[in-house]
């Protein structure tokens, strides 16, 4: 069956530190995955899109890697602040669909 | 600024009562999408739209439905409310391919059913 995994237990950092999440998936063939933000209460946000011919993908302090062969996406936060804390989401699409197919979120908690 | 705007931030319905939840977008996308969001169980997919007139199902459609009657709007409809779709529920929309193919959701509205 499809799964897309990300660590369900939150991750706890010191302010300055590099934050790295990650997301797996089995069963997909993405086309593209995609990571959001979302704060409690709110919907989620779009943070950055890498598609399966790029490796790497940079936007400020964001910045994602996509191995399609380990079928791994590493999200990085660095110089993280106590504002960066919220839930990051990973999503796919497969290719050939429209629709995203969301993993259920790694909660990041950023200590001043 | 773009948006997607859901009618309700909160909603209380009795049980056996028909909701209608309403989601407007002002991007002309032509993708709209309705998910339930509950704790441990992330975003599920309940339907999409990929045009005018146009539904798709998705993972959990059970007790709803949808209704695309213009390209800016898409509803959701419980048609006889439960306590087990008490939930977040979240409108988003969407690009078809190119570039920027990211999805943009509104605010959610939390639904209780009791």
């Amino acid at each position: 069956s499809q799964k897309i995994e990300q660590n369900s237990e939150a991750l706890n950092i010191q302010e300055g530190k590099t934050a790295t999440l990650t997301c797996n998936y089995t069963n997909y063939s993405p086309a593209y995955l995609q990571w959001y933000r979302q704060d409690p209460g709110r919907g989620p946000v779009f943070l950055l899109l890498i598609r399966e011919n790029e490796k790497e993908k940079r936007k400020e302090r964001l910045k994602v890697t996509f191995d399609t062969t380990l079928k791994q996406s590493l999200f990085h936060i660095t110089a993280s602040q106590p504002a960066d804390s919220a839930t990051y989401l990973c999503a796919l699409r497969n290719s050939g669909y429209s629709t995203l197919t969301f993993g259920k979120g790694t909660m990041l908690l950023v200590s001043p | 600024d773009v948006k997607v705007t859901q009618s309700s931030r909160y909603l209380v319905k009795r049980t056996g009562e028909k909701v209608f939840l309403e989601c407007v977008q002002d991007m002309d996308h032509e993708n709209m999408f309705w998910y339930r969001q509950d704790p441990g169980l992330g975003l599920r997919l309940i339907y999409f739209s990929y045009d005018v007139k146009m539904k798709e199902k998705g993972d959990i459609p059970e007790g709803y439905s949808v209704s695309r009657e213009k390209k800016e709007r898409f509803s959701l409809i419980l048609e006889s409310a439960s306590t087990n779709q008490t939930s977040m529920y979240l409108c988003a929309s969407s690009r078809t391919g190119g570039l920027n193919t990211e999805a943009f959701f509104g605010q959610g509205t939390r639904l209780t059913v009791v």
